[in-house]
C-alpha cells in the first residue's frame, strides 16, 4: 500500500533559526496536505497542494510539492515559540485508495 | 473550525470495563475515522466509514469496534478495556470522495488502569 515517510522524527531549533521538513511518497498523489498538532492538542488542518511544482506560503510557513507529485516539504523561517507542536504531512492518491495516508510526523522544539 | 465533537475529553477506568467513546459532527460529513494515538507520536488509523452502515478496519488492528447508525454519528466501543488500551483516541471526519481533507476532533484521552 501507499507509504508516506517524514523526516526528521525530530527538530530541535534556537528561537529565530528555520526549521525544514521533509515528506516522501511511494506513490505518486493526487494532493498532499499539512497538518500542525500543538502539544496536547488535535491535529489541524495548514493547507493542501495539488499541482506539480506547486509552492504556497502562510506568513513565515513555505509549503512545497515536488515536480513528480511525490514529496513535499514544509519550511518555517525565523521560527518561533508558537510554532512548537508536531506537523504531519499527508497524501491522498485519490484513485483506488480514497484515504488519506499520514506521515510520522516531526516533533518540533523551539528553545527561547 | 471544524464542528466535531467527541466525549468524554478524558476517561480513566479499570480493567475489564465496556466503555463507548462518543464522537458527533454537524457538518453533514460522509466520511469518519478514528485514530489512536500515544502523546506527540504518530497517528494510527483503526476504523474509518464511508458513511451509515458502512464500516472498514484501518492499517493498526484493534480491539474496539464501531458502528455508523447516522451519519453524524460514529461511536468506538472497547468490551473490556486493558491497560494497554490506554492512549488518545482521535475522531476526524472528511467529504467522501474529494480531497479527503480531514477535521479532528479534540479527542479522548483514556487511561486503563
Amino acid at each position: 500500500g501507499q507509504q508516506v515517510m517524514q523526516i526528521p522524527q525530530y527538530q530541535h531549533v534556537q528561537e529565530g533559526e528555520d526549521f525544514t521538513t521533509y515528506c516522501n511518497s511511494s506513490t505518486t498523489l493526487s494532493n498532499i496536505q499539512w497538518y500542525k498538532q500543538r502539544p496536547g492538542g488535535h491535529p489541524v488542518f495548514l493547507i493542501q497542494l495539488v499541482k506539480s511544482g506547486e509552492v504556497k506560503k502562510q506568513k513565515r510557513l513555505t509549503f512545497q510539492f515536488g515536480e513528480a507529485k511525490k514529496n513535499s516539504s514544509l519550511h518555517i523561517t525565523a521560527t518561533q515559540t508558537t510554532d512548537v507542536g508536531t506537523y504531519f504531512c499527508a497524501g491522498f492518491s485519490g484513485a483506488g485508495s480514497y484515504q488519506l495516508t499520514f506521515g510520522k510526523g516531526t516533533k518540533l522544539s523551539v528553545i527561547p | 473550525e471544524a464542528d466535531i465533537y467527541q466525549t468524554p475529553r478524558y476517561l480513566v477506568i479499570g480493567t475489564g470495563k465496556k466503555i463507548t467513546l462518543e464522537c458527533s459532527q454537524t457538518m453533514g460529513h460522509d466520511k469518519m475515522y478514528w485514530y489512536q494515538q500515544d502523546p506527540g507520536m504518530e497517528l494510527h488509523l483503526i476504523h474509518y466509514s464511508y458513511g451509515v452502515n458502512s464500516t472498514e478496519k484501518g492499517d493498526l488492528s484493534s480491539e474496539s469496534t464501531v458502528s455508523r447508525i447516522r451519519t453524524e454519528h460514529f461511536p468506538l466501543t472497547l468490551e473490556s478495556a486493558r491497560p494497554s488500551h490506554t492512549s488518545q483516541y482521535l475522531c476526524a471526519s472528511s467529504e467522501l470522495l474529494t480531497t479527503d481533507t480531514q477535521y479532528f476532533g479534540p479527542g479522548t484521552r483514556l487511561t486503563v488502569l
